[in-house]
């Protein structure tokens, strides 16, 4: 049983940029997180899918954006990439109110 | 989310009990205290969480005092790959709001 897997797991962009990162759920899971990890921080929460809609969003801007698929897959969009948007974005998926499950992340390094 | 304060560190033998304290003051009525861990270069690991009542599964013991103000995360016999940042979160629902964690050290 395969659990939360994320695509790719590093990427190089340049400021300006854009990029999208893609995550599947763990099987039976309906619910998508995803969090930004800077270096030497926790985690931090920017929004969650459920029913391919947005549910809840933390306080990112509005470059960051996410779509859910039928599927419960998801990707995370970011725009106009900021030096400062270097960090690992990690997915989450649960099922429903569930305990979240994690994936090892994608590493986004800007230059 | 209730503010969650763990200490920044703790050191434990291999073999012995690790006992990560958190204290969660202003928790309400229906947050459920979450214990992660993160090992270096890893996504979060989902430990273990509870309400009200102590909790126990393969990994770890849950104790959550009666008032719910603190808890206490138990490795019962802890190993050199226990060594990871744990992470001690209350939340209701959707997000977890983590915070700088303890870095726990399992010397040989």
């Amino acid at each position: 049983d395969a659990g939360v897997t994320q695509s790719p797991t590093h990427l190089i962009k340049t400021r300006g940029q854009q990029v999208t990162l893609r995550c599947s759920p763990k099987s039976g899971h309906d619910t998508v997180s995803w969090y930004q990890q800077a270096l030497g921080q926790g985690p931090q929460f920017i929004f969650q899918y459920y029913e391919e809609e947005e549910r809840q969003r933390g306080n990112f801007p509005d470059r960051f954006s996410g779509h859910q698929f039928p599927n419960y897959s998801s990707e995370l969009n970011v725009n106009a990439l900021l030096l400062g948007d270097s960090a690992l974005y990690l997915c989450a998926s649960s099922l429903s109110n569930q305990p979240q499950h994690f994936g090892d992340g994608t590493r986004l390094s800007i230059l | 989310d209730a503010k969650t304060t763990q200490p920044p560190s703790m050191d434990c033998a291999e073999g012995r009990a690790a006992n990560l304290p958190c204290n969660h003051s202003t928790i309400s009525g229906n947050e459920y205290v979450y214990w992660y861990r993160q090992i270096h270069s890893q996504g979060p690991q989902y430990i273990i969480h509870g309400l009200k009542n102590n909790e126990t599964n393969e990994m770890a013991s849950l104790i959550i005092t009666e008032d719910r103000k603190s808890s206490t995360l138990i490795l019962p016999h802890a190993t050199l790959r226990d060594t990871a940042v744990y992470y001690c979160i209350a939340s209701s629902y959707g997000k977890l709001t983590f915070g700088q964690g303890t870095i726990l050290t399992v010397h040989p």
